[in-house]
């Protein structure tokens, strides 16, 4: 049962434009995260946010930002797409330190 | 070396039978969490641990923080087991994980 919603699936861009990726989820966790798993398949923990407390991954480049306008939503804007943004991004969500529910997935090709 | 090795990369066995995997760290982490990617890229959770043992069916997984390694133990393997596996370990309390780069696991008829 999906209870972790991603939009869009895909989304095909051109270097240099502004993308923004939806996450929602029905679980009433209080902590949202974003991934990113690269063509090589490895994983990286991009943000989580615990009750309005953002925590950031240092090597996330300042283009993503991460938007949440409640606790069961959050957002992840790419101000100005690189084609080494080209990966999958994966949203989750649980309560603090328990079991995570991943969303399908937005892939992102950078052209 | 890596903060986080996973053993082995690759692992073949025929349904029914039993196998391990293992992560290993270059420091003391503070807790683990062991995931399973199918062949449509979905993700799902099969542990967190802050220490010690625990199982769910056929899967069970130890921490040991102290000698620096975690292990997944599958029994019984079953096709849908087929996937990729990836351990992510964090040395903070702030979720800063640092994820392994996972065991394909194929499971044989």
């Amino acid at each position: 049962e999906t209870a972790v919603f991603q939009t869009p699936n895909y989304h095909v861009t051109q270097v240099g434009n502004e993308v923004s990726f939806n996450c929602k989820q029905t679980l009433g966790h209080d902590t949202m995260y974003w991934y990113k798993q690269d063509s090589k398949k490895l994983l990286k923990i991009m943000f989580s946010y615990n009750n309005k407390q953002l925590i950031v991954n240092e090597t996330v480049p300042r283009r993503f930002s991460p938007q949440s306008s409640d606790k069961a939503h959050l957002n992840l804007r790419i101000k100005s797409v690189e084609p080494e943004d080209s990966a999958v991004y994966l949203c989750a969500s649980s309560y603090w330190k328990d079991t995570q529910y991943f969303g399908p997935g937005t892939r992102l090709l950078v052209l | 070396g890596m903060p986080v090795e996973q053993n082995p990369p690759a692992l073949s066995l025929y349904e029914g039978a039993d196998s391990g995997l293992r992560c290993n760290f270059s420091t003391t982490m503070k807790s683990v969490q062991w995931f399973q990617q199918n062949h449509r890229g979905r993700l799902i959770t099969l542990f967190y641990l802050a220490q010690g043992t625990k199982e769910n069916g056929r899967l069970k997984s130890t921490f040991n923080s102290k000698e620096r390694y975690s292990t997944l133990h599958i029994k019984d393997a079953q096709l849908e087991d087929s996937g990729t596996y990836f351990c992510a370990a964090d040395e903070t309390n702030a979720y800063k994980v640092i994820f392994g780069k996972g065991t394909h696991l194929h499971v044989l008829p």
